[in-house]
């Protein structure tokens, strides 16, 4: 099956601790995106990569990293930088504008909750 | 910068009601508009998208519409069913905003039986 894997599905953080989110996509596409939710919110755009090897900073992107090693694969860190991490993270994957059709497909997140 | 907005944040509808969901942007460089459905702690699912070039997409009991010249998209839903409970979500790709999707905040849509 094609798509895009989000894991885990429930991540608990301890107040210090780094952790990292993992996203995997199967669809062959060039860019990925990390969106965080807050409740009763839209998405804000935390990191994206348009191609393996780089990845520019969204609108909220203090206190988290990102890698792009692979172009399946595109994990996030959220460091003890960030003050206020517990939130629904999403992951997202589409061809680059240009290059066919761009539709956007999601994971089914990932719920960090700091204890 | 690039602004989505989506409104009524909520709507409540009986059962087999034809309803209307709206979606305005301000730039109108649009390279193409997609609608989603998000259920309860779920991911995003793709429902329609629209390319600049297009008008209209229709996918069942849905019609997404496009008018590039007032910044607006509207999503139509069909006899409406409980099952179409769930808050749906616009996002617009830009030609001046790279690759990114700017998502709109929202409707909460609950239809009652």
């Amino acid at each position: 099956d094609g798509g895009i894997t989000q894991s885990p599905k429930y991540l608990f953080r301890k107040e210090g601790q780094n952790v990292t989110l993992s996203c995997e996509q199967n669809l062959n596409h060039d860019a990925m995106y990390w969106y965080r939710q807050d409740p009763g919110q839209g998405l804000r755009l935390i990191y994206y990569s348009q191609i393996v090897n780089d990845f520019q900073k969204g609108d909220i992107a203090e206190g988290y990293s990102v890698s792009r090693e692979k172009k399946e694969s595109f994990p996030l860190t959220v460091t003890s930088a960030q003050k206020n991490p517990t939130a629904f993270y999403l992951c997202a994957s589409s061809s680059r504008q240009g290059r066919g059709n761009t539709e956007a497909f999601f994971g089914q997140g990932t719920r960090l909750t700091v204890v | 910068k690039q602004e989505v907005t989506q409104i009524p944040a909520a709507l409540s509808v009986p059962e087999g009601e034809n309803l209307v969901l709206n979606c305005s942007f301000t730039d109108s460089a649009i390279y193409n508009l997609q609608w989603f459905r998000q259920d309860p702690g779920k991911g995003l699912t793709s429902l329609l998208l629209i390319q600049s070039s297009q008008r209209e997409q229709t996918s069942g009991r849905l019609n997404a519409s496009l008018d590039k010249s007032s910044g607006r998209s509207t999503l139509y839903i069909a006899a409406s069913q409980p099952g179409d409970s769930a808050t749906y979500l616009c996002a617009e790709r830009n030609n001046n905003a790279g690759n990114m999707l700017t998502f709109g905040g929202g409707t909460r849509l609950m239809v009652k039986p």
